[in-house]
């Protein structure tokens, strides 16, 4: 079955303690992002990765890194969060991010993450 | 730059109740403008994507219309199980973003039984 998946779903942390979420597709896509979700706000775009060792920063990037060593995988990584970062966060991927009909992003069921 | 603006921010309907949601959107030059539905605390399932002025899509109950400035998701007789936020989203031709998908705030739909 063609997913993206996310883990944890759920992480409670503390201020300054550093987390990784990480995000796997199965989908051989070139195209891979991360976004926050907040309520008043939707959802905003975090970096985003073209492919293999190419990440790019999003709207939002502050306090956040990413990587992209291998295709199938884009962890988020939060070195030092803070209360500011609770939000519910997704990663999404596509096959490129180009126009094509088939280029769809789809999006892994989301990591709810509380800072406190 | 970009903006994708939606409407209303909530709507309630009765079962059975047709109606629609209104996606505005600001871009340079179209490159996709995409629907998602989204259930609480789950992740944006796509529904429908349009690409010129005139396309239309149907899914069940539901069809997405595109003209130069907005498009509209039409909503037939609306079951409970309609309820939901849909989410437009534009695929950005702006700069150094340019591919990536801009979202509106969404919509979200209660159709009371």
């Amino acid at each position: 079955e063609a997913q993206v998946t996310q883990n944890p779903r759920y992480l409670i942390t503390v201020t300054g303690k550093k987390l990784t979420v990480t995000c796997s597709q199965n989908m051989n896509h070139e195209y891979m992002s991360w976004y926050r979700q907040d309520p008043g706000l939707g959802l905003r775009q975090i970096y985003y990765s073209m492919n293999v060792e190419v990440t790019d920063k999003g709207d939002v990037p502050e306090g956040y890194k990413v990587s992209r060593k291998e295709k199938r995988n884009f962890p988020l990584i939060l070195e030092s969060p803070s209360p500011n970062q609770t939000s519910l966060y997704f990663c999404a991927s596509s096959l490129s991010r180009g126009a094509a009909a088939k280029n769809i992003q789809y999006f892994g069921a989301g990591t709810r993450l509380s800072v406190l | 730059e970009d903006q994708v603006t939606q409407s209303p921010e909530a709507l309630r309907l009765q079962e059975g109740e047709s109606s629609s949601l209104n996606c505005s959107y600001t871009v340079s030059g179209l490159r996709g403008l995409f629907w998602y539905r989204q259930d609480p605390g789950k992740g944006p399932e796509f529904l429908f994507t349009l690409y010129s002025a005139g396309e239309e899509k149907e899914k069940e109950r539901l069809k997405a219309t595109l003209t130069k400035k907005e498009s509209f998701l039409h909503i037939t007789a609306p079951k409970p199980e309609d309820s939901a936020t849909y989410l437009c989203a534009v695929r950005s031709n702006y700069g150094g973003s340019q591919g990536n998908l801009i979202f509106g705030k969404g919509t979200k739909l209660s159709v009371k039984p």
